[in-house]
């Protein structure tokens, strides 16, 4: 069992659409959760940053953790043409005394104008 | 404030040569990862040092990739001999990571390389 589980999609919303992006986790050490966005040919980019169970917001984008069910969630609400992107989800903790980020395999999504 | 720096972006090269990727982290930032990236794939951790000591190295192909970070800033990865499943783009990160816990990490644009 990978460490990080994520759909790799794609994933094809229109315009305006709400979307929905979703991690699993087996390892109950994970404290830091975080969503990155990678276009093509691009670096990963740090979108959200959360730190144990709870949301975040930022704009169009919500973060949720659920640390009881071991799942992460990525909201991005009027979702954008812009928005067509790889969505990496990572997190760290305290694995073999050491902080580890580990990603999952990314969902890709595209918005359709 | 200049992000995380690297070069070369591309590189082809043929089975069996060796190649280096350098990095220049963020300025502060203590903690630096190199990744690699397969098409298709996320990006799967290679070492991360803490300053100038490594953290984790324990998916690094040592027989073949070797890495050190210079005075506890600017990282050198290198693979000799490289094999055609090394192509792949290699991603270099930083975190402030002040506290001995993983902060933000932030990514360079990566160097992608094809190996013939």
């Amino acid at each position: 069992q990978k460490e990080v589980e994520q759909d790799p999609g794609p994933l094809s919303v229109p315009e305006g659409a709400i979307v929905s992006l979703n991690c699993t986790y087996s390892n109950s050490a994970f404290q830091y959760f975080m969503w990155y966005r990678q276009y093509s040919r691009k670096g990963p980019e740090l979108l959200m940053y959360t730190y144990s169970s709870g949301n975040k917001e930022d704009g169009r984008f919500t973060a949720q953790v659920d640390k009881s069910s071991k799942y992460i969630s990525l909201f991005i609400r009027d979702s954008q043409p812009s928005d067509s992107a790889t969505y990496l989800c990572a997190m760290s903790g305290a694995v073999d005394s050491s902080y580890k980020l580990i990603f999952g395999s990314g969902t890709r999504l595209l918005v359709r104008p | 404030e200049a992000g995380v720096a690297q070069s070369p972006r591309y590189k082809i090269i043929e089975k069996r040569q060796s190649v280096a990727f350098w990095c220049n982290p963020i300025s502060g930032h203590a903690t630096l990862y190199w990744y690699q990236q397969i098409l298709g794939q996320g990006p799967k951790l290679l070492i991360q040092f803490q300053n100038n000591g490594v953290v984790d190295d324990s998916q690094l192909p040592k027989d073949r990739f070797s890495a050190e970070r210079l005075k506890g800033v600017d990282s050198t990865l290198k693979i000799q001999p490289a094999k055609l499943e090394d192509s792949a783009v290699y991603l270099c990160a930083s975190s402030l990571d002040d506290r001995g816990q993983n902060t933000e990490a932030f990514f360079g644009q990566g160097t992608r390389l094809t190996v013939v």
